[in-house]
């Protein structure tokens, strides 16, 4: 099993051009997540995926879109980016089973917008 | 609201000495479970160890444990006879039961001395 993978593993964009973020699990989990991961900051959840079909937003979702394309893809678009959007961003996937079900983690998309 | 708070942006240890990290939570609801992940400069994510609010024990996990005090609301990480491979960043999280979200703290960098 390769668990969580993510494309690319990094990348350079200047301001204003738009990329997409992959993210695919093949551990059959419901629930998928998209993070950032800036410096002194922790991880902040900018999208998740409850299920195939279903996305809501987390605590920074502006300046993003998702797309859970069938139950093992989740992707992230940024339309226009810009500096401020310079991060880790981090794919997950999680059991929907409970309170005990933890989170898998891709190994993560070093982003920097000129 | 959920929160996950943790105080100590940097700890020193010396080699094969026990150190603890601390770990406070704030929710409402009775049913949660909580984890701890680490991080290593290589920025994988880890999971490491959880803990249930029924839990009537504290988890374990090899060297790793966590002291779980559940009218403090705290979820503290102890790793004993550290070793160099454990210098990383250490994130707490939670997860309740009435939602898919989890919520990180800020992190903490633990530095391991030989």
């Amino acid at each position: 099993n390769a668990g969580v993978t993510q494309t690319p593993k990094f990348q350079v964009l200047k301001t204003g051009q738009s990329m997409t973020l992959q993210c695919a699990q093949d551990m059959n989990h419901n629930s998928m997540y998209w993070y950032r991961q800036d410096p002194g900051m922790g991880l902040r959840l900018i999208y998740y995926s409850a299920s195939e079909g279903t996305t809501d937003k987390g605590e920074v979702p502006n300046g993003y879109n998702v797309s859970r394309l069938n139950k093992r893809e989740f992707s992230l678009r940024l339309e226009s980016a810009a500096p401020s959007q310079t991060s880790v961003y981090f794919c997950a996937s999680s059991a929907t089973g409970g309170v005990r079900e933890t989170q898998y983690f891709g190994p993560g998309t070093r982003l920097l917008v000129l | 609201a959920q929160k996950i708070t943790q105080t100590q942006p940097g700890m020193f240890v010396q080699e094969k000495e026990a150190v603890t990290l601390d770990c406070t939570y704030d929710t409402s609801d009775p049913s949660y479970g909580l984890f701890w992940y680490k991080q290593p400069s290589s920025g994988e994510m880890i999971f490491l160890i959880y803990q249930g609010s029924y839990d009537q024990q504290n988890a374990t996990e090899g060297r790793y444990s966590l002291n779980f005090q559940k009218a403090r609301k705290s979820a503290n990480l102890v790793i004993s006879a550290s070793q160099l491979g454990d210098s990383a960043m250490y994130f707490c999280a939670m997860r309740v039961n009435t939602g898919n979200q989890f919520y990180f703290g800020t992190g903490t960098s633990l530095t391991v001395i030989p």
